[in-house]
């Protein structure tokens, strides 16, 4: 039961460069989406998308793109890393149209030096 | 606009003790739903209990139960007999109207479970 897949778990960047956060999927969901977790400020949403092809912006998108080529894959990318994109991330998955819980990856911790 | 506030920043309960974690929300939504996760120190995000706004009663799963108090717009999660393994960050969140995508998520309140 792989359920959601993210890589890599511990990343660290010099700022200015890019990077990819991978996440996969194994339970067919069409939602899959992006959060950052900052200390004291909960889960903001990046980025999400409610299948192939079809992507739309959350509440901090500035700096951060994303794809969604398959249903099972849905990676975000850091154009040009700044110390501010310090945070840790999580992707996180959803059936859909019927399905109310959304589960998440184990994610991902990203430093920006 | 939707909100979730969770005002416990920090939380203490004897083991074995019942304790409540409070949550409020905005919405001017009919429908949405209010969940709630546990954040444990290795970081990952546990799904806990779900309930939904026309739900009439309130939602159980196992030791946790959601006090849901539609008029007062809030969702407490009540964890009964506590244990050492519940210390950890609990979240409150909420998914915006129905057919949307979109889940805020309160601030967090950090249980720490007393032996």
């Amino acid at each position: 039961n792989a359920g959601v897949t993210q890589t890599p778990k511990f990343q660290v960047l010099k700022t200015g460069q890019s990077m990819t956060l991978q996440c996969a999927q194994d339970m067919n969901h069409e939602y899959m989406s992006w959060y950052r977790q900052d200390p004291g400020m909960g889960l903001r949403l990046i980025h999400y998308s409610v299948g192939a092809g079809i992507t739309d912006q959350g509440e901090v998108p500035n700096g951060y793109n994303v794809s969604r080529s398959t249903t099972e894959d849905f990676p975000l990318r850091l154009l040009s890393a700044a110390p501010s994109q310090t945070s840790v991330y999580f992707c996180a998955s959803r059936a859909r149209p019927s399905g109310n819980t959304i589960y998440f990856g184990e994610g991902s911790w990203l430093t920006v030096v | 606009a939707q909100k979730i506030t969770q005002t416990q920043p920090g939380m203490f309960v004897q083991e074995k003790e019942a304790v409540t974690l409070d949550c409020t929300y905005d919405t001017s939504d009919q429908s949405y739903g209010l969940f709630w996760y546990k954040q444990p120190s290795s970081g990952e995000m546990i799904f806990l209990i779900y309930q939904g706004s026309y739900d009439e009663q309130n939602a159980t799963e196992g030791r946790y139960s959601l006090n849901f108090q539609k008029a007062r717009k809030s969702a407490n999660l009540v964890i009964s007999a506590s244990q050492l393994g519940d210390s950890a960050m609990y979240f409150c969140a909420m998914r915006e109207g129905s057919g949307t995508y979109k889940y805020i998520f309160g601030t967090g309140t950090r249980l720490k479970v007393l032996a």
